[in-house]
């Protein structure tokens, strides 16, 4: 138990659907993020928030859209994605961000198929 | 060149054996080094920080070099356990920017 708790474990969805990955950290973190692991890739980053703040927009398509309503929980809402959005979304948490010897802490992740 | 680059694996070993996985950084400025593990369909865990004058924890050692910019990960006596993804991560733009991963490289671990 890392203390950053994800749901859902699993999610199948059709291009039409709207959903929404939840993540809530019990760690008293100031710095959030989203995660996508696709297969024999890198883990990419998607969003950063410090103190509820987005501080980093990699480029990704307007399909996703991220929510940090306070410190503890961060959301990823999903509309009318792509089968090759079809991945592991892991939400992570550290202390802050920027700092040198910053570890992250990953929830289990959401194993996202999109049909 | 990407910045974290990583031996392509996998790498089958046998049990009790020693294993070696090197890491390369492009950006000379980094400031902090890690490796994670990643269990199959699981979330990455990180392993251990990778200090200046080396570092080991039980079976594993950590290194870094600066100066040649690789950090490398050595696990003695192979268990099956062990068999997992291992990551190298480096806070390559240090600053107001996250950590950046490598690929990974998967350890294989045979009886």
């Amino acid at each position: 138990e890392t203390g950053v708790t994800q749901t859902p474990r699993h999610l199948v969805m059709g291009m039409t659907n709207k959903k929404s990955l939840k993540c809530e950290q019990h760690l008293g973190h100031n710095a959030m993020y989203w995660y996508k692991q696709s297969a024999k890739k890198p883990l990419e980053l998607m969003f950063v928030y410090s103190l509820e703040e987005r501080v980093e927009n990699n480029s990704v398509p307007s399909r996703f859209s991220p929510e940090c309503p306070n410190s503890s929980h961060l959301f990823l809402h999903l509309h009318t994605l792509q089968p090759e959005d079809s991945a592991l979304y892991l939400c992570a948490s550290s202390q802050d961000l920027g700092v040198v010897s910053e570890k992250l802490f990953f929830g289990s992740g959401t194993q996202l198929s999109v049909l | 060149r990407k910045e974290v680059e990583q031996d392509p694996g996998p790498f089958n070993v046998p049990e009790g054996a020693t294993v070696a996985f090197n890491c390369t950084y492009s950006n000379s400025a980094s400031q902090s080094f890690f490796w994670y593990r990643q269990d199959c369909r699981k979330e990455p865990k990180l392993l251990m920080s990778v200090y200046s004058s080396g570092n080991e924890d039980g079976r594993f050692t950590a290194q870094l070099n600066r100066a040649s910019q690789y950090i490398s990960l050595l696990i003695r006596d192979s268990k099956l356990s062990d068999s997992a993804t291992y990551l190298c991560v480096v806070n390559s733009r240090p600053g107001n920017t996250p950590l950046v991963f490598g690929k990974g490289t998967r350890l294989s671990v045979i009886a």
